[in-house]
C-alpha cells in the first residue's frame, strides 16, 4: 500500500536555530499534503494545506514565516520552523492525499518530535 | 517499529444498518485516538483511550480499548449518511509515537 515517509522522527535543537522536516509520498503522486501540530493529550491541529507548485494555505493563527512550507515536487513537501523557541516543542505529522480515481485516501506520517531547549 | 493495521479498508453499508472498524497494534499502546475524516476534509479528532478494557460512547458510536491494550475497535449503531468518511485510528506508544492506521473509508447509501 501507499507510504508516506516523514524525518526524521525526533529532533532535540537549541532555541534560535531552524529545523526542517521531510514529508514523502513512496509510491504515489501527491498534489496536496497535510501538516498538522499536535501537543500532549489533544488533538490533530491542522496548520496548512501544501500545494504542489504553488503556494502553502495557512489555517488561521499559523504564521507563515514561522512555519515554512515547500511542496517542490509531487513527492516531496518539507516544513522548517525558523528560528525554533521552546514554545514550538510539539508533535508534528504530515499527510499525503492520494487521488486512485474517483477515491481519495489520505496517508499519514509517522510524525516528527521537536524538542528545542 | 510500531505497525498498527486496520481493517477493512472500504465498507458500503445500507443506511441503517451496524458499522465495525478494527485497529490492531503491534506494540502495547499507551493510549489510542480516533479520528473522522469527511471527504475532501481533514481528519478530525473523535476521541482518545487510555485505559485497558475502556468503553466510549459518543451517540451512536462506540469505542473500545482491548484488555491488552493492543486492539480497537470503533462500532456504529444504524449509519446514516452523515457518518460517511474515513475513520483512522492512531495508536501512541510509550515513546509517544503516533502511529495512524491505515483509515477505514465508510460508504452509506441512502
Amino acid at each position: 500500500g501507499a507510504v508516506v515517509s516523514q524525518h526524521p522522527s525526533w529532533v532535540i535543537c537549541k532555541s534560535g536555530t531552524s529545523v526542517k522536516i521531510e514529508c514523502r509520498s513512496l509510491d504515489f503522486q501527491a498534489t496536496t499534503m497535510f501538516w498538522y501540530r499536535q501537543f500532549p493529550k489533544q488533538s490533530l491541529m491542522l496548520m496548512a494545506t501544501s500545494n504542489e507548485g504553488s503556494k502553502a494555505t495557512y489555517e488561521q493563527g499559523v504564521e507563515k514565516d514561522k512555519f515554512l512550507i515547500n511542496h517542490a515536487s509531487l513527492t516531496l513537501s518539507t516544513l522548517t520552523v525558523t528560528s525554533a523557541h521552546p514554545e514550538d516543542s510539539s508533535f508534528y505529522i504530515c499527510s499525503a492525499r492520494d487521488l486512485q480515481g474517483a477515491n481519495e485516501k489520505l496517508f499519514f506520517g509517522s510524525g516528527t518530535q521537536l524538542s528545542v531547549l | 517499529g510500531q505497525q498498527v493495521m486496520q481493517i477493512p479498508q472500504y465498507q458500503h453499508v445500507q443506511e441503517g444498518e451496524d458499522f465495525t472498524t478494527y485497529c490492531n497494534s503491534s506494540t502495547t499502546l499507551s493510549n489510542i485516538q480516533w479520528y473522522k475524516q469527511r471527504p475532501g476534509g481533514h481528519p478530525v479528532f473523535l476521541i482518545q483511550l487510555v485505559k485497558s478494557g475502556e468503553v466510549k460512547k459518543q451517540k451512536r458510536l462506540t469505542f473500545q480499548f482491548g484488555e491488552a491494550k493492543k486492539n480497537s475497535s470503533l462500532h456504529i449503531t444504524a449509519t446514516q449518511t452523515t457518518d460517511v468518511g474515513t475513520y483512522f485510528c492512531a495508536g501512541r506508544n510509550a515513546g509517544n509515537m503516533l502511529t495512524f492506521g491505515g483509515g477505514t473509508r465508510l460508504m452509506v447509501k441512502p
